[in-house]
């Protein structure tokens, strides 16, 4: 098993420029969830998903769009990126809500 | 929303040494998870930890939820076990919430 599979790992875009953080898992995990992670913080929640077609805000969810359109997968959208969205985004699943979370490798995104 | 604090925010230890880590949280969780960032930014989850206590060799924590509070001991810290430490709840009513780490240090 790959568990949760992140691409791509570093990214560079300019203001206003749009892109997809992909996220995949092989668990048959129903939850995933996005997560950024500021330095010298911890984690907050963007967006999550307890199954596929259901998707809810997190702590943090404007400026990104989610989808889960199958159980694997869960892609993050940026819609017109902001240097205050430079960060690394971490994607996590777990079999059900409020249970042992896995995470992905994270992704370095820097938007200048 | 409900509040995470962990402490220290920073910890320096010769090899060898003993150290207990602490997360409080302001309200009733559900679940209370451990994980450890290495310094390649992997996050690894040490501990499902939502009342009791559990070990995994020389790791153990131990959640009283009555309280709020959950503690991580790191015995015979090696150098392997420096990163960040973040712990993790869901509250009853609410979305997940991590604290802001604690940093340890582990010095040959």
């Amino acid at each position: 098993n790959a568990g949760v599979t992140q691409t791509p790992k570093f990214q560079v875009l300019k203001t206003g420029q749009s892109m997809t953080l992909q996220c995949a898992q092989d668990m048959n995990h129903e939850y995933m969830s996005w997560y950024r992670q500021d330095p010298g913080m911890g984690l907050r929640l963007i967006h999550y998903s307890v199954g596929a077609g259901i998707t809810d805000q997190g702590e943090v969810p404007n400026g990104y769009n989610v989808s889960r359109s199958t159980t694997e997968d869960f892609p993050l959208r940026l819609l017109s990126a902001a240097p205050s969205q430079t960060s690394v985004y971490f994607c996590a699943s777990s079999a059900d809500r409020g249970e042992k979370l896995f995470f992905g490798s994270g992704t370095q995104l820097s938007v200048l | 929303g409900i509040q995470v604090e962990q402490s220290p925010p920073d910890l320096i230890l010769q090899e060898g040494a003993n150290s207990t880590l602490r997360c409080n949280f302001s309200d009733s969780v559900n679940n209370l998870q451990w994980f450890h960032q290495n310094p390649w930014g992997q996050l690894i989850n040490l501990f499902y930890i939502p009342s009791g206590t559990k070990q995994n060799g020389r790791l153990s924590a131990t959640t009283v939820a009555t309280e709020r509070y959950s503690l991580l001991y790191i015995s015979s810290s090696q150098t392997t076990d420096s990163g960040v430490y973040f712990c993790a709840v869901v509250p009853l009513a609410g979305k997940s919430t991590f604290g802001d780490g604690t940093t340890l240090t582990v010095k040959p």
